[in-house]
């Protein structure tokens, strides 16, 4: 059974910092792995999709990465600033992908101080 | 607007109503996905369309619920005999077929069961 775990569960940085957020699973057979922002009360913002073949993407200040034989992906955000405060959740897809179902994290609430 | 959008995006009920969702995808997406979030979790996957072709259920959608997709546009989520355990978000999410799969999800529909 696949599990998603994202640790920490909530961090506050200052202003400017340099930050990784942390998401495992534990089956390695992924069809892809997505990443979210969520702000309160919202729906969820996709901010990157990775597929099974491929070890990064990046978008602006963000970069994720992916290394399947370990079970892990990263989220890098450069330069973080107050507006980046929201949770952050990663969901992976299994196998072949002829599937909907995402399994998410339960998200790292990040809080940037001005 | 062209994203996903929700209705209603806040529901008040008595235990034991019923209650009915609707969802509209992204015009050019033919997939559709439902997903129920409670406070301080990730997401959890309830149900898949493609088209008007309901693929794939969750063992969460108990026979309360029901999900329809008719003619592969909007789609509705209906609760029965509403329990104070259903009280959560409820989110919709769309996406292409494809390689790129990103699913993109509305702002959601809280529930509350008095």
């Amino acid at each position: 059974k696949q599990e998603v775990t994202q640790i920490p569960a909530a961090l506050s940085v200052p202003e400017g910092e340099n930050l990784v957020l942390n998401c495992s699973f534990t089956d390695s057979a992924i069809y892809n792995l997505q990443w979210f922002r969520q702000d309160p009360g919202k729906g969820l913002t996709s901010l990157l999709l990775i597929q099974s073949s491929q070890r990064e993407q990046t978008s602006g200040r963000l970069n994720a990465s992916l290394d399947k034989s370990s079970g892990r992906s990263t989220l890098y955000i450069a330069a973080s600033q107050p507006g980046d405060s929201a949770t952050y959740l990663c969901a992976v897809k299994r196998g072949s992908g002829n599937t909907g179902k995402l399994i998410f994290g339960q998200g790292t609430t990040l809080q940037v101080k001005p | 607007d062209t994203g996903v959008s929700q209705d209603p995006r806040h529901k008040i009920t008595k235990r034991g109503q019923n209650v009915t969702f609707r969802c509209d995808p992204i015009s050019e997406h033919n997939r559709l996905y439902w997903y129920r979030q409670t406070l301080g979790q990730g997401p959890e996957f309830l149900t898949y369309f493609q088209n008007e072709a309901q693929l794939e259920k969750s063992r969460l959608l108990s026979d309360r619920f029901s999900a329809e997709r008719p003619k592969g546009s909007f789609s509705t989520l209906e609760i029965q005999r509403t329990e104070q355990g259903d009280s959560a978000m409820y989110l919709c999410a769309s996406s292409p077929q494809g390689w790129d799969d990103t699913q993109y999800f509305g702002p959601g529909t809280r529930l509350t069961v008095l």
